[in-house]
Formats: structure tokens, C-alpha cells, sequence
């Protein structure tokens, strides 16, 4: 079975610190995600890596940044916290897209609750 | 743009009731589609999925049939259980790897 973990399930920060979210996945998937949920609003994708320190932004970019130094790790660091990035915080990861691969299946974790006071 | 729209909830419904779970899409071509569940404090997993039209996705007594024509992929299942209360998110896949996701709906299931 896949198993993607992430670090906390709760954490409290302070407004204007530094928070690191930590995800790891054992099944040497190439993509990673991570999204937000927030409810009536769905899961807003915020970063997406295909690979070793690449990274593309998704949907909701701004206030977040994110390392993959290690296949199986994926960071999502928020510079500086804001009340507004109180949220749920979901990691997913999944194999590469292949035209002839019926799956394009996402693995999720556990998720973060996140409160920023 | 691509998009995924689901009935809100909440749902109740009586143990053994008859489920029903709206979903349409817009897309451009024909995307992959999934229904995720989201048990209460856990991530998302994948409940079922359908590549192509006129496929139908099962698992754990769920049913859905990827229509085209009238683009929707909508959750059934004959008799609910209490076990089956969570929120269950619909999803397709839009090019190579993003996700779209609707908004989710809660199911809660009364004994």
C-alpha cells in the first residue's frame, strides 16, 4: 500500500512565523502536491513537483513556497504565517503520467490543521 | 475552464437509504474521473474511477457511470450505512496532473 505521511496533524504557529509542513511518501512516486481544504471551497491546489527540485505553482501560490531536495520528500513552507492560512493542508503524490496509464490515481495524507492566532 | 460541480450538502439519510450524489464537469476532451471519500480526521481515498465514457466505477457497494452526454458521473449506492457517513469529493483529471476537484459533500447517515 501507499503510504504518504505527513509530519503533524495539528500544529498552532504564531502570526509572522516561519512553518514548515513535512510530507513523505515510500512508494517513489515522481509527482507531489500539496493542497489546501477549506470548506464550500474544495481542495485548491498550491504547489505541484514532478521531480527532484522542480516545482510549479498551482492554483494558489501566493504566500507559500516549497522544497523537494529527495524524491520522496516534499516541503511546503509558509514565509511568513497569516491568520488567513488557518487551514487544513493535504499532501498527495502520485506516479508519473503516462498516456497509456489508466490510473493518474493520487494518494493522499492524513493531513495538517493548521492554526495561525 | 475545466470545472467539476457537485451537489452541496450536508445529506442525511436514514441507514439503508438510497444514495445519490450529483456530479458534472466541464472539460475539454474527455478527463479521467474519480470520486474520493474523506472519512472524519483523514486525508482523501480513492473511492472509485472511470477513464472513458460509458465506463462504470464500483467499490464498497458505490456505483458510477462516466456519462458523456450528459457529461455527469454521479455517486449511487442502493443502502447506506452508518459506516458510510463522510465527505466524498468528486475529481477529474485535467491534462497531465492537476486534479479538479468539486467542493465535496458531507453525508451523514443516521442508525
Amino acid at each position: 500500500d501507499v503510504k504518504v505521511t505527513q509530519s503533524s496533524r495539528y500544529l498552532v504557529k504564531r502570526t509572522g512565523e516561519k512553518v514548515f509542513l513535512e510530507c513523505v511518501q515510500d512508494m517513489d512516486h515522481e509527482n507531489m502536491f500539496w493542497y489546501r481544504q477549506d470548506p464550500g471551497l474544495g481542495l485548491r491546489l498550491i504547489y505541484f513537483s514532478y521531480d527532484v527540485k522542480m516545482k510549479e505553482k498551482g492554483d494558489i501560490p501566493e504566500g507559500y513556497s516549497v522544497s523537494r531536495e529527495k524524491k520522496e520528500r516534499f516541503s511546503l513552507i509558509l514565509e511568513s504565517a497569516s491568520t488567513n492560512q488557518t487551514s487544513m493542508y493535504l499532501c498527495a503524490s502520485s506516479l508519473a503520467y503516462r498516456e497509456s496509464r489508466t490510473k493518474n490515481i493520487q494518494y493522499f495524507g492524513a493531513g495538517t490543521r493548521l492554526s495561525v492566532l | 475552464g475545466n470545472s467539476v460541480t457537485q451537489m452541496e450538502g450536508p445529506v442525511t439519510l436514514s441507514e439503508e437509504a438510497f444514495l445519490t450524489i450529483n456530479c458534472t464537469y466541464t472539460a475539454t476532451g474527455y478527463p479521467s474521473l474519480f470520486w474520493y471519500v474523506q472519512y472524519p480526521g483523514e486525508g482523501l481515498q480513492l473511492l472509485l474511477k472511470a477513464t472513458k465514457a460509458d465506463d462504470k466505477g464500483s467499490n464498497k457497494g458505490f456505483e458510477a457511470t462516466y456519462r458523456k452526454e450528459t457529461t455527469s458521473f454521479h455517486l449511487e449506492k442502493g443502502s447506506v450505512q452508518v459506516s458510510d457517513s463522510a465527505v466524498y469529493f468528486c475529481a477529474g483529471i485535467s491534462g497531465t496532473y492537476k486534479y479538479i476537484f468539486g467542493t465535496g459533500t458531507r453525508l451523514k447517515v443516521l442508525a
